[in-house]
Formats: C-alpha cells, sequence, structure tokens
C-alpha cells in the first residue's frame, strides 16, 4: 500500500522568497515520485518526476525536488518565487514495477504568493 | 499536437441518474485513466484503460465504468448517482511507455454536481 502526506494545505510565501513544499510518502516497492501543478479551473500539469538515477530532479518554471530515501521525501523547492507559481501543488507515488499503473495522489498544498 | 479534451465541462445531475462523461486522449497517446477529485482532496484513481480493456481499477464500486474504443477515446460511465460523486472528473492519457516513464497528460476535467 502507499500513501502520500504533504504537510500544509497552505502555504504563503512573499515574491522572491524561498519556496518549499513538503512531501512524505510510504510505499512498499521502490516507488516512481512525481510533482503536479493545477491552475485554477485547469487539469494537472506534471513538474518533474523522479524514476531512477540522479536523485535531484529538475522540472519547469524553476523547480527542483530531491528524493531522500532515508527519510522518504520528495520536498519541492524554487529559489525564487513568481506570482504566476501561485497554485495548488501535488505529490504522487507509483510503484515502480511493470503492471503498476495507479498514481497515489497526496492531498494538495495551496501554494500563495504575496506581493 | 492536440491535448486531453474532455466534456462535459460542467454538469448537474441529481441523485439515482446516470452520467457519461467523455474524453479524448491526447494524439499518439493509448492508454487513458480516470481519477475523482473531490473538493479539497487530491486525484483518486478510478481505472485505466489500454487497448479497450479495463487493467487496473481503484478501489471504486461496479457502478463506476467505462470503455475505451479504437481510437483510444474513452468514456466514464456512473449509475446511481449519490451526492458524494460530486467531483471534479479527471482524464489523463499516456502512451504504453507510461510504465516505465510515468507521465500523464491530464484533461481540464469535467466537474459534475450531483443534488
Amino acid at each position: 500500500a502507499q500513501s502520500v502526506t504533504q504537510l500544509g494545505s497552505h502555504v504563503s510565501v512573499s515574491e522572491g522568497a524561498l519556496v518549499l513544499l513538503r512531501c512524505n510518502y510510504s510505499s512498499s516497492v521502490p516507488p516512481y515520485l512525481f510533482w503536479y501543478v493545477q491552475y485554477p479551473n485547469q487539469g494537472l500539469q506534471l513538474l518533474l518526476k523522479y524514476t531512477t538515477g540522479a536523485t535531484l530532479v529538475k522540472g519547469i518554471n524553476g523547480f527542483e525536488a530531491e528524493f531522500k530515501k532515508s527519510e522518504t521525501s520528495f520536498h519541492l523547492t524554487k529559489p525564487s518565487a513568481h506570482m504566476s507559481d501561485a497554485a495548488e501543488y501535488f505529490c504522487a507515488v507509483r510503484p515502480s514495477g511493470a503492471g503498476s499503473y495507479q498514481l497515489t495522489f497526496g492531498k494538495g498544498t495551496k501554494l500563495s504568493v504575496i506581493p | 499536437e492536440t491535448g486531453v479534451t474532455q466534456s462535459p465541462t460542467h454538469l448537474i445531475k441529481t441523485r439515482g441518474q446516470q452520467v457519461t462523461l467523455r474524453c479524448s486522449s491526447q494524439s499518439g497517446h493509448n492508454t487513458v485513466s480516470w481519477y475523482q477529485q473531490a473538493l479539497g482532496q487530491g486525484p483518486q484513481f478510478i481505472f485505466q484503460y489500454y487497448r479497450e480493456e479495463e487493467n487496473g481499477r481503484g478501489n471504486f464500486p461496479p457502478r463506476f465504468s467505462g470503455l475505451q474504443f479504437p481510437n483510444y477515446s474513452s468514456e466514464l460511465n456512473v449509475n446511481a448517482l449519490e451526492l458524494d460523486d460530486s467531483a471534479l472528473y479527471l482524464c489523463a492519457s499516456s502512451t504504453r511507455d507510461y510504465i516505465t516513464t510515468g507521465e500523464l497528460f491530464f484533461g481540464e476535467g469535467s466537474r459534475l454536481t450531483v443534488l
């Protein structure tokens, strides 16, 4: 069984400040990990993913995340927040084995950026 | 490249009615997944279709059913609607490489309200 916990349903940062959105997971097998972003009235867009290889992954719009197996974490960061980053962010996990299709999502973190 | 399109975008039904939601997958994609996103929650996996067959299902009752057509478009059918079925229904398409790449492409969703 898998689960995803996103700490903080709502995070506010000032424009230009560091963005840190936290994600912890539990999985019985090595997981694939994802961050998706959802803008109001839109579907989900993939920001970045970890499948294998380098544990620090870079995504679109200046975001990056680091897979830390020992901490079962995959926190999302961006050095400098922009107004356009205001959206809801979802962390998701999926088992890495063949035949595994289901993404398990966290409840989401809504990011507000204060001018 | 045409993205994932869903219809209708909004609809209102009453308890006990039936609803059909439609999804056209992105060009070149042969796998379709459906997710339910209740207000304030992350998306939950309903099921996935590949080559017109269901090949994965989440924890949803049989009154949630689906179809995939030869052109890879898909329908989600929900019978005997309940109030708790009110949600945003998201369709996501992918290539079979999804197994290794993990990348899903989401539509903007169909928002269902059950009164």
